[in-house]
């Protein structure tokens, strides 16, 4: 069965200081992946995707993603983390048709 | 534009006790979906619809039932509610496939006593 595996359950960092959040997944075939993120009291929205293409893939608020094939992995990352990034982050990965598999999401608390 | 709405937001049943979680969308989308968040386990697929008049289970179907009428519209049963169901259930919608950007409701927090 497909699954997806974040590594990192919390996260805590200071201002200013780079985000790297693992995402590792397991499934045979052509993969969608995705980052998905809850800031508190809001809806779950859509960060970036890689569907093909160019594997570093750029999304919102200077979110960035790698899809490294041979890794299996899809991990996010920010050069520099604002205290509004404090959110939850959920990776997702198409499992088979029409499903969308998450992971067990990170929760990063940024500190000014 | 309201997206997806989703009712009630908080709910307290008794063990035994069925309900209908209530989801609706004003995109014209064709793919929905309804998703559980539990502490440590992210979100997990209960089930999903990609158009009216068709449904199919996800990765934790057992214990609920869905049905797809309308496009608009896809209320989650819960026959017999039970503690292990405790949670806050997410409804999503989204153009197309679930490739797609998935739109989100506000979430359902239950509980089970």
């Amino acid at each position: 069965a497909q699954s997806v595996s974040q590594h990192n359950h919390h996260v805590i960092l200071s201002e200013a200081a780079s985000l790297e959040l693992g995402c590792n997944y397991s499934y045979g075939g052509t993969v969608n992946l995705f980052w998905y993120v809850q800031y508190p009291g809001q809806h779950l929205q859509l960060l970036l995707k890689y569907f093909s293409g160019d594997p570093l893939v750029k999304g919102i608020k200077g979110f960035e993603a790698e899809f490294i094939k041979s890794k299996f992995s899809f991990n996010l990352r920010k050069p520099s983390v604002q205290w509004s990034d404090t959110a939850e982050y959920f990776c997702a990965v198409n499992g088979g048709y029409n499903k969308l598999i998450f992971g067990a999401g990170t929760r990063l608390a940024v500190h000014p | 534009n309201a997206g997806v709405t989703q009712t009630p937001k908080f709910q307290v049943l008794k063990t035994g006790q069925s309900m209908t979680l209530q989801c609706a969308q004003d995109m014209n989308h064709e793919y929905m979906s309804w998703y559980r968040q539990d502490p440590g386990m992210g979100l997990r697929l209960i089930h999903y619809s990609v158009g009216a008049g068709i449904t199919d289970q996800g990765e934790v179907p057992n214990g609920y039932n869905v049905s797809r009428s309308t496009t608009e519209d896809f209320p989650l049963r819960l026959l017999s509610a039970a503690p292990s169901q405790t949670s806050v259930y997410f409804c999503a919608s989204s153009q197309g496939t679930y490739n797609e950007k998935l739109f989100f409701g506000s979430g359902t927090q239950l509980s089970v006593l």
